[in-house]
């Protein structure tokens, strides 16, 4: 069975950084592209990066404005989100989703994704 | 970045009923779009993909059509299950912008 098991949210004050998990399992990680989509209290999806399966090609939500890293272990068969200089208004669960793309070039829809994780930016 | 834009926000509808959602997007994305269902505090769910493909395991009351700009999600004949928020998605360019949401009501 295919899952993304997101982990390391949690409150952070403004200013402040966190890092973000993502383990995955039941599918061959490295042939996968992934991505980060951040859901704000109440509101609607939000695109936050993309990465390649081999971390080759890395696409970040121009809103982020340098902020936010992604990355992956494929030994580890996990994503990360490296979140810096955060904002009140980067409080949102965050979610880790599988994209289907064929091929690593190209970015698709996401057809797995896991339950979230709160990150909460307050003072 | 493509902007994408769906009507309504809120839709008020009864079980059997047909029911049509519309994406619009800011520039022409072929048929690159998928669309998603979230219910509440739940991740969303993959219905349709590119624009007018069944996601495996999805009911069949679900259909999407559209090309270029313009796009629906059409519910055939409303289920308890189906009252959530729909949502779609371009992914013609690797800025993957998501429409504003169309939230299903019981009427």
């Amino acid at each position: 069975e295919v899952q993304v098991v997101e982990s390391g949210g949690g409150l952070v004050k403004p200013g402040g950084s966190m890092t973000l998990s993502c383990a995955a399992s039941g599918f061959t990680f490295s042939n996968f592209n992934m991505n980060w989509v951040r859901q704000a209290p109440g509101k609607g999806l939000e695109w936050v990066s993309s990465i390649s399966s081999s971390g080759s090609y890395i696409y970040y939500a121009d809103s982020l404005q340098g902020r936010f890293t992604i990355s992956r272990d494929n030994a580890k068969d996990s994503l990360y989100l490296r979140m810096d200089s955060l904002r009140v208004e980067d409080t949102a669960l965050y979610y880790c989703a599988r994209d289907r793309a064929p091929e690593e070039w190209e970015f698709s829809f996401f057809d797995y994704w896991g339950q979230g994780v709160l990150v909460t930016v307050s003072s | 970045d493509i902007q994408m834009t769906q009507s309504p926000s809120t839709l008020s509808a009864s079980v059997g009923d047909r029911v049509t959602i519309t994406c619009r997007a800011s520039q022409s994305i072929n048929k690159y779009l998928a669309w998603y269902q979230q219910k509440p505090g739940k991740a969303p769910n993959l219905l349709i993909y590119k624009a007018s493909s069944l996601e495996t395991g999805v009911p069949s009351r679900f259909s999407g059509s559209g090309s270029g700009t313009e796009f629906t999600l059409t519910i055939s004949s409303l289920q308890p299950d189906d009252f959530a928020t729909y949502y779609c998605q371009q992914y013609k360019t690797y800025s993957k912008t998501f429409g504003q949401g169309t939230k299903v009501e019981i009427k």
